[in-house]
């Protein structure tokens, strides 16, 4: 099992560009997520989706969108890039039942020029 | 909303036990769990309590206080390789799958 794998592993973008996150699991987990990490700010959770077919927002997701493609893949859109959204950007799922472990992607560090 | 509250940086010596305390605030609850995170690492799952007390793995344990909204990761016979950030994380609700996390704990270990 490759666990949860995420592309790119580094990107760099201008202000103004687009791109998409792609993130996948094979444990067979309901739930998806993604976070953002800055230096002194922890994890902080973009955007969720609890099954295939729905998402919903957490706690910073202006400047995101998200798509669940199917139970295994859930990716990260940047429609327009600005330097406010240079980081670390983290995938997770969880089964969704029993002991909320979570399993984390690499990590995609992304910078905006 | 949601929110959690744990120390900034922690110190301790190779050897000695630690403590880190993490205190929430949620709507309702559900359970805490506790991460491990290296640098330039993803965070990893450690430990987590649904019910109040203890539970223990290996030199690791985590305890939880649902009445005083509190809870806490003890690392003991503490180790250069432990020198990391741990993180506390929280579900508010149950069945609704938002887990937020708490901004982390780095530690740092002295020989």
């Amino acid at each position: 099992n490759a666990g949860v794998t995420q592309t790119p592993k580094f990107q760099v973008l201008k202000t103004g560009q687009s791109m998409t996150l792609q993130c996948a699991q094979d444990m067979n987990h309901n739930s998806m997520y993604w976070y953002r990490q800055d230096p002194g700010m922890g994890l902080r959770l973009i955007y969720y989706s609890a099954s295939e077919g729905t998402t919903d927002k957490g706690e910073v997701p202006n400047g995101y969108n998200v798509s669940r493609l199917n139970k295994r893949e859930f990716s990260l859109r940047l429609e327009s890039a600005a330097p406010s959204q240079t980081s670390v950007y983290f995938c997770a799922s969880t089964s969704g039942q029993g002991p909320d472990t979570q399993y984390f992607g690499p990590g995609t560090r992304l910078t905006v020029l | 909303g949601q929110s959690l509250e744990q120390p900034s940086e922690v110190t301790a010596v190779e050897g000695a036990i630690v403590q880190i305390n993490c205190t929430y605030q949620t709507s309702g609850f559900y359970g805490l769990s506790w991460y491990q995170q290296h640098d330039g690492g993803a965070p990893t799952f450690l430990s987590y309590n649904a019910l109040d007390g203890l539970e223990e793995t290996g030199r690791f344990s985590s305890f939880l206080s649902r009445s005083d909204s509190y809870g806490y990761l003890l690392l003991q016979e503490l180790q250069m390789k432990d020198s990391a950030s741990y993180f506390c994380a929280v579900r508010d609700r149950k069945g609704d799958d938002k887990i937020i996390f708490g901004k982390g704990t780095r530690l740092h270990i002295l020989p």
